[in-house]
């Protein structure tokens, strides 16, 4: 089976510009998860979906950041205008409905964004 | 305050040593969930193991052995006989009944094992 499908896997760019990172969730998974890594701060999470609808965007740094679903094997996390501090790897990550919350979190293979 | 505490940063150990790595959990939820992720150096997180706050039972995979003990809300993972291809950052982690989806990652502990 065809586990979490991240692009790219590595972007590098100037500040100001527009990023925008794809996700395609393993299918049947319902919920898809959108995780930010630094050495400072860790794993952090960003938003995330419940079939295809946004649930809980808190972690989302600020208004510079949008996450869209339009479908359920398919998200976006678009940075714009991008800055310096946003360089870090992004992870996408999703997990079936096994009753509430029991199921373990299935992630892709980041995407390691540096912004210049 | 932390939720998922791993005091250890770093660990080396010469291949074929056996290793702890320490987790400790803070948690009021009587229904919870622990979970261990590796990350190797290609970067990707490696889904390990998972409990449920009802089932104190260790789990022994392999070289892989996982030890939780609500009494010290802890859930030590360790690995028999090393070898270098278990270098690698491993996360700890715990989600609450009440707060669903969210998922409170440790920061992480760095194995290197020396061949």
């Amino acid at each position: 089976d065809a586990g979490v499908i991240q692009s790219p896997r590595h972007e590098v760019t100037e500040m100001g510009q527009e990023v925008t990172l794809r996700c395609k969730p393993i299918s049947g998974h319902d919920y898809l998860f959108w995780y930010r890594q630094t050495m400072m701060r860790g794993l952090e999470l960003l938003i995330y979906f419940n079939n295809n609808v946004p649930i809980d965007d808190s972690g989302m740094p600020e208004d510079r950041f949008s996450a869209k679903m339009p479908n359920a094997s398919f998200s976006t996390l678009k940075i714009q205008p991008s800055e310096p501090r946003d360089s870090a790897v992004y992870f996408c990550a999703s997990r079936n409905r096994q009753g509430a919350n029991t199921g373990e979190l299935f992630f892709g293979e980041g995407s390691r964004l540096t912004v210049l | 305050a932390q939720k998922v505490t791993q005091a250890q940063t770093e660990i080396s150990v010469v291949e074929k040593e056996d290793v702890t790595l320490d987790c400790v959990y803070e948690t009021r939820d009587t229904t919870y969930y622990l979970f261990w992720y590796k990350q190797p150096p290609s970067g990707e997180l490696v889904f390990l193991i998972r409990r449920n706050s009802f089932d104190e039972q260790n789990e022994i995979s392999g070289r892989y052995s996982w030890n939780f003990q609500k009494s010290t809300s802890s859930f030590n993972f360790t690995i028999t006989a090393s070898q270098v291809v278990d270098s690698a950052v491993y996360f700890c982690a715990l989600s609450e009944a009440g707060t669903g989806n969210q998922f409170y990652f440790g920061t992480g502990t760095s194995l290197t094992v020396i061949p």
